[in-house]
């Protein structure tokens, strides 16, 4: 069975800087894309980014554009979400997913999840 | 961007009967090579997202056969034949054809 695991959430200042981990395990993950989801408290769910399998190709929803660089290894089957100048609107639980890519535009699957609040 | 709109936004069920979700999309769906990448997830309480629904109609493995999708274009429609208590949560839509891709505001399905 899949497993995305996220981690290096917690509490920031408003401006500073996090970088979220995705570790994922019992699949073939260079044969995925991948995506970070976010989910402010009480809130809906919200795409942030993309990257293709081999990272040709990025995307990110513009309120994230030019703060949050999504990057990966695939050496060490792992997924990062650097996060730079947070503000408060950046607060909510953020998902890590994958699809293989036979499986375009969708989350097939995700993590736990892990909680980013931006607070002074 | 694609708006997707659902609606109820809130859907109180009696137990053992049936449920209809829709959405609705501000463009069309179908993507340049003929697919439309509709998706429809489940969040239990307290859970991270499950995927149910995709390409409008696929139910993943170990979805219930009483969860269905069905559509075209711009409407889209996820229904549960008999609600069970488990399948009390919150359901979104989300495309997958347009950046960026977004999801509907969901629906809480509640029991009576």
């Amino acid at each position: 069975q899949v497993q995305l695991v996220e981690s290096g959430g917690g509490l920031v200042k408003p401006g500073g800087s996090l970088r979220l981990s995705c570790a994922a395990s019992r699949f073939t993950f260079s044969d995925h894309y991948m995506s970070w989801i976010r989910q402010a408290p009480g809130k809906g769910l919200e795409w942030v980014s993309y990257i293709s399998s081999s990272a040709e190709s990025m995307y990110y929803r513009d309120s994230v554009k030019g703060r949050f660089t999504i990057s990966r290894d695939n050496a060490k089957n792992s997924l990062y979400l650097q996060m730079n100048s947070l503000r408060a609107e950046d607060t909510a639980v953020y998902y890590c997913a994958s699809s293989p890519i036979t499986e375009p535009g969708t989350f097939t699957y995700w993590g736990q999840g892990i909680l980013v609040t931006v607070s002074s | 961007d694609a708006v997707m709109t659902q609606s109820p936004l809130s859907l109180p069920v009696t137990l053992g009967q049936p449920a209809s979700i829709s959405c609705r999309s501000s463009q069309s769906l179908v993507y340049s090579d003929g697919n439309t990448y509709l998706n429809w997830f489940q969040q239990r309480p307290g859970q991270s997202p499950r995927r149910l629904i995709y390409e409008v109609s696929n139910r993943d493995s170990g979805v219930p056969d009483r969860f269905s999708g069905s559509g075209s274009g711009t409407y889209f429609t996820l229904k549960i034949s008999r609600v069970e208590a488990e399948d009390v949560g919150v359901y979104y839509c989300m495309q997958g054809t347009h950046w960026p891709w977004t999801f509907g505001q969901g629906t809480k399905v509640e029991i009576k």
